[in-house]
């Protein structure tokens, strides 16, 4: 069955901190995964997406995932966390139907919380 | 450019009666999809209009439906509510191909009471 585990539900950590947040899937086929952010009252924005290629990518705010498909990880990470940061976040893969149409499979997301 | 918009962004309604939820893609764009994300369950994938054809669907019963007009806004309909379907929905849209990055709206509130 396809499905994304991220398995830290909340995590805490320092201003100016390094960050790493996990993310596992199960997809039978290559995966096109993606991470979102989702602030209060705001809607999701994608961070970052991994298709095909560099395993290592780069997306916005500072942000890059590596992708791991012997581990089948696509682990977030940011070399320094900014109070700004604080949110929700949420690891997704990308099924396709027998139509080639792509539709989100996501994880129950892990809450950031910075301290000051 | 404007970006998606949901309408209304909060409901209150009561078992048994139905809603009808409404999305306006980004101008240009021709898919529409529809999430429901709540504490328990999270993320889940509704039904992805493009076009105005259904071209995917979820695993959600038949009271959730959806349906897409020729300038891409669409609309979902849920019937019958139950306190269940409390939750937040949320629709995204992109240009429709595969690899396109999705667009999501705020969401709309929904309470069952």
């Amino acid at each position: 069955a396809q499905s994304v585990t991220q398995p830290d539900i909340h995590i805490t950590v320092s201003e100016g901190a390094s960050l790493e947040l996990r993310c596992n899937y199960s997809y039978g086929a290559t995966p096109y995964l993606f991470w979102y952010v989702q602030s209060p009252g705001q809607g999701l924005q994608l961070l970052l997406k991994y298709f095909s290629g560099d395993t290592l990518v780069q997306g916005i705010k500072g942000f890059e995932a590596e992708f791991k498909r012997s581990q089948s990880s696509f682990n977030l990470r940011k070399p320094s966390v900014h109070w700004s940061d604080a949110a929700e976040y949420f690891c997704a893969v990308g099924a396709l139907n027998a139509g080639n149409n792509r539709k989100l499979i996501w994880g129950l997301g892990t809450s950031l919380a910075v301290n000051p | 450019k404007a970006g998606v918009t949901q309408t209304p962004r909060y409901l209150i309604k009561t078992r048994g009666q139905q809603v009808t939820l409404s999305c306006s893609p980004i101008s240009g764009h021709r898919s529409v999809s529809w999430y429901q994300q709540t504490p328990g369950q999270g993320l889940q994938f509704l039904f992805e209009y493009f076009s105005e054809t259904q071209r995917n669907k979820g695993n959600f019963p038949g009271r959730f439906s959806g349906r897409q007009f020729s300038n891409s806004r669409s609309e979902m309909n849920v019937s019958t509510l139950e306190l269940g379907d409390s939750a937040l929905y949320l629709c995204a849209s992109s240009f429709g191909g595969r690899e396109d990055e999705q667009f999501f709206g705020p969401g709309t509130r929904l309470t069952v009471l």
